[in-house]
């Protein structure tokens, strides 16, 4: 079965310093993955998608990640982080043929002035 | 163009109540999904969609709950006899003809609290 798990349930940097949230997945082939963001109140966007093509996706915000086969992973960085970047983020499967979505548990960004 | 909408934004409800959360898709998006999302945890998928016919529902947690979309257009999710672990966040999103499966927009949310 494809899932995914997020390392850390949250994470505080401070402004102006990098971001990296970390996502590692499960599946026995190339998966397609996202990274969704989730501020308060509002309804969950799309921040960027791998669907085997380049391995390394840029998103919106300046935010991007790698899709690491070797490594299972798929994490999401950002060289320097804004107060407004405060949010929940989720590592996401589709399971191909499914039309679901398995989301991660979710990591929390803190961003310290 | 207006995105996806749900009401009520906030339910409570005591413990037994049955309740009915609404969700309006884009307009003319066909797939439209459901999905519940526990405090402090990721959305998980309850039902999916594709204009009236309801050809997944895999991840409905038990018979109390019930969803439904008879014209293809706006969709009702209910809830029976209302429990204590039903208390979450139940998230609507819908898309549009011909996209990919994982190109679905997102409504903000209905969050439930069972007393």
């Amino acid at each position: 079965a494809q899932s995914v798990t997020q390392l850390d349930s949250h994470v505080s940097v401070s402004e102006g310093t990098p971001v990296l949230l970390r996502c590692n997945y499960s599946s026995s082939y190339s998966p397609s993955l996202f990274w969704y963001v989730q501020h308060p109140n509002k309804g969950l966007q799309l921040l960027l998608k791998y669907t085997s093509a380049a391995t390394l996706v840029k998103g919106i915000n300046g935010f991007e990640a790698e899709f690491k086969k070797s490594e299972t992973s798929f994490h999401l960085t950002k060289p320097s982080a804004h107060m407004s970047d405060a949010a929940e983020y989720f590592c996401v499967v589709c399971l191909e043929g499914a039309q679901k979505l398995v989301f991660g548990q979710g990591t929390r960004l803190t961003i310290n002035p | 163009g207006a995105g996806v909408s749900q009401s009520p934004r906030y339910k409570v409800a005591k413990r037994g109540q049955d309740v009915a959360l609404r969700c309006d898709p884009i307009s003319g998006h066909v797939s439209l999904f459901w999905y519940q999302q526990a405090l402090g945890q990721g959305p998980e998928f309850l039902t999916y969609f594709q204009n009236e016919a309801q050809l997944d529902k895999s991840g409905l947690p038990s018979d109390r709950f019930f969803a439904e979309r008879p014209e293809g257009s706006v969709s009702t999710l209910k809830i029976q006899r209302t429990q204590q672990e039903d208390s979450a966040v139940y998230l609507c999103a819908s898309r549009g003809r011909g996209l990919a499966a994982y190109e679905q927009y997102f409504g903000p949310g209905t969050r439930l609290t069972v007393t």
